[in-house]
């Protein structure tokens, strides 16, 4: 059974508007939780990783937030751009491993 | 900076061939890994390797081989491929160690069809 869980499996908004990934894990004890953003035809890239005691991390227009109680994570794209259309990708390493634990996406379609 | 880069791009091949998939860093990263991506799952690791000479299975490793006699190279060998096999390849790599926060930096990947 897959560990880390991602939804929607997809979601179209419009440019300029609000989203939020959802990622539930369940990988214990982890090391960090990190997500990527892969645009098609290119491999993931990394955006944030949170730390098992970090609550919000922010990159830019993306921010990340972690419930380590709960084994939630979400990712929310604040006025989103056309550019933003991808995949974001969930991923967790456990805290004595270095082999990770994938989400399988969730695909973000942008439109104008 | 190149990085790291994946070749080919595309492949096509037939059932029972044998295909090598080449992936090259120049970052000297200790750790480099084999994923494959299909539709509906999560990346998967076939194989990944912890310095030159050391390489170990992943996830799903039947019908492929790995090699790394250097730091900067780590070939993916399908010895006779098989349909199911079709899929998109990643080669990633890291400077990780257990309790390092370094993130695995991925190729662009090879688009593998086999018919």
């Amino acid at each position: 059974k897959n560990q880390v869980e991602q939804s929607p499996q997809s979601l179209i908004i419009l440019e300029g508007k609000n989203c939020t990934l959802q990622c539930n894990y369940t990988v214990s004890p982890f090391s960090n939780l990190r997500w990527y953003k892969q645009d098609t035809g290119r491999g993931p890239v990394s955006l944030t990783i949170m730390t098992f005691s970090e609550n919000t991390k922010s990159n830019g227009r993306y921010t990340a937030t972690l419930d380590a109680d709960t084994k939630q994570s979400s990712l929310h794209i604040t006025a989103s751009q056309l550019s933003d259309s991808a995949s974001y990708i969930c991923v967790v390493r456990p805290l004595d491993d270095y082999k990770l634990s994938f989400g399988a996406g969730t695909t973000v379609t942008v439109r104008a | 900076d190149a990085g790291i880069t994946q070749s080919p791009r595309y492949k096509i091949t037939e059932t029972g061939r044998q295909v090598t998939l080449m992936c090259h860093q120049t970052w000297s990263h200790s750790y480099m890994f084999w994923y494959r991506q299909d539709l509906g799952h999560g990346l998967r690791l076939i194989y990944y390797s912890a310095a030159a000479d050391i390489t170990d299975k992943g996830e799903v490793p039947d019908g492929y081989v790995v090699s790394r006699s250097k730091t900067e190279n780590f070939p993916l060998t399908l010895e006779s491929a098989t349909r199911s096999q079709t899929s998109v390849y990643f080669c990633a790599s890291s400077d990780q160690g257990i309790g390092v926060h370094q993130p695995q930096h991925f190729g662009d990947g090879t688009r593998l069809s086999i018919l």
